[in-house]
């Protein structure tokens, strides 16, 4: 069985441009959730999607933005980049909505985004 | 909001040690899990603690959510250099999303 599974492995970009993240869940998984791994910050939630509607956004701007596909796939959203969001963006699903703070979340490998 | 805070943020240890890393909330916790980030890697789920008091065990590794399920702890026994690597709690945050303490890096060297 596939697990998450996350593209592009790297991005690098410029500051003001914008970057589009990609995440396939494990199948059978509804639920995708965001996290940003910046150095030293540990894992901080960005977003949470589950049947194709945001039910959570952590505390980062409205430039970080994102959706979830019919099929439960998710693409994030990063606009106006700035040095500060060069990070890892993990996403990692879950098989229960609603419950999710009760489940265990399975990660993909992460993009490791770099601004320049 | 609910955070979870992680101490020590590093830790050096001599192969066949032991290592426990201590995990802090400010309000109670239903539930409380741990991961492990492998050098390079992606956090990985190891276990989930429900139960005041709980203690479990995963080999070598020994795991408590406290009484007052504030607080848990990772206790390693006898680390070997397959324990390197960043153990994060994490516990349920407002509208089901999962807060992540900033993780403890253990480093074992032979």
């Amino acid at each position: 069985e596939a697990g998450v599974t996350q593209s592009p492995t790297h991005l690098i970009k410029t500051r003001g441009q914008q970057a589009t993240l990609r995440c396939s869940p494990i199948s059978g998984h509804t639920s995708v959730y965001w996290y940003q791994q910046a150095l030293g910050l540990g894992l901080q939630f960005l977003l949470w999607y589950d049947e194709g509607e945001e039910r959570n956004r952590g505390n980062f701007p409205p430039r970080f933005s994102g959706r979830q596909f019919p099929n439960y796939s998710s693409e994030l959203n990063v606009n106006a980049l700035e040095l500060e969001d060069s990070a890892l963006y993990l996403c990692a699903s879950t098989v229960e909505r609603g419950t999710a703070t009760n489940e265990k979340l399975f990660f993909g490998s992460g993009t490791q985004l770099s601004v320049l | 909001g609910q955070q979870v805070m992680q101490i020590p943020q590093y830790q050096h240890v001599q192969e066949g040690e032991d290592f426990t890393t201590y995990c802090n909330s400010s309000t109670t916790l239903s539930n409380i899990q741990w991961y492990k980030q492998r050098p390079g890697g992606h956090p990985v789920f190891l276990i989930q603690l429900v139960k005041s008091g709980e203690v479990k065990k995963q080999k070598r590794l020994t795991f408590q959510f406290g009484e007052a399920k504030k607080n848990s702890s990772l206790h390693i026994t006898a680390t070997q250099t397959t324990d390197v690597g960043t153990y994060f709690c994490a516990g349920p945050g407002s509208g089901y999303a999962l807060n992540f303490g900033k993780g403890t890096s253990l480093l074992v060297t032979p």
